[in-house]
């Protein structure tokens, strides 16, 4: 079946670049997400992408996509200790039943 | 405009029993997606709702259930509850069904309901 995976845990300095890492096996997937869980708090969709985009950019966000290798990456540029947080990784099909990774927990240290 | 709420916050039930978690979207919203979220198998997708009708449904079993009215207002039922329902059920309103469109539209979570079994 589906399978998304993530690496568990990233630790990145204050003001680093940040890059989340994810790989699925369906190759039918259309649309690739990225989710956002901060400690207490209710998930959030920070970006998706569609399977026939390479990259997308929103603000200090930027998605790739390896569609070839089935990769998909997430940067966050300068990032905060306001960005520490689960980052789950999530594909799906022409239907929405999306597949979700374990999640990477971000860590910013000053 | 008020996010999107989910009632109860906290429940406790027993094993066998039922429960009724219920979701009300963004005003305006017609789709209502339920996801569980269990340390064991971490975020699952459980189904979405839109304009009262079922439009797609994860890998769960019958005893999961879900309805929608048409105010939008969303709840989902279980019953003959498990052990291994425990777990945060977290609810999503969206202004379109399924995937995202091009045109920015996005997913509004609520807070969760979190459920134990004991």
């Amino acid at each position: 079946g589906e399978d998304v995976e993530q690496s568990l845990f990233l630790s990145v300095r204050e003001g680093d670049s940040s890059v989340i890492n994810c790989t699925y096996t369906d190759s039918s997937s259309t649309y690739l997400y990225w989710y956002k869980q901060e400690p207490g708090a209710g998930l959030q969709l920070l970006t998706y992408i569609f399977s026939n985009m390479d990259m997308k950019q929103d603000q200090r966000l930027t998605v790739l996509l390896n569609k070839k290798d089935k990769h998909l990456s997430l940067r966050i540029a300068d990032t905060q200790t306001g960005d520490s947080a689960i980052y789950f990784c999530a594909e799906g099909g022409g239907s929405y039943i999306p597949t979700f990774g374990r999640g990477t927990s971000l860590i910013v240290h000053p | 405009k008020a996010g999107v709420t989910q009632t109860p916050r906290y429940l406790i039930k027993t094993r066998g029993q039922q429960v009724t978690l219920s979701c009300s979207p963004i005003s305006g919203h017609r789709s209502v997606s339920w996801y569980q979220q269990t340390p064991g198998q971490g975020l699952q997708f459980l189904f979405e709702y839109f304009s009262e009708t079922q439009r797609n449904k994860g890998n769960f079993p019958g005893r999961f259930s879900g309805r929608q009215f048409s105010n939008s207002r969303s709840e989902m039922n279980v019953s003959t509850l498990e052990l291994g329902d425990s777990a945060l059920y977290l609810c999503a309103s969206s202004s379109t069904s399924g995937p995202l469109r091009l045109g920015g539209e996005t997913q509004y979570f609520g807070p969760g309901t979190r459920l134990l079994v004991l």
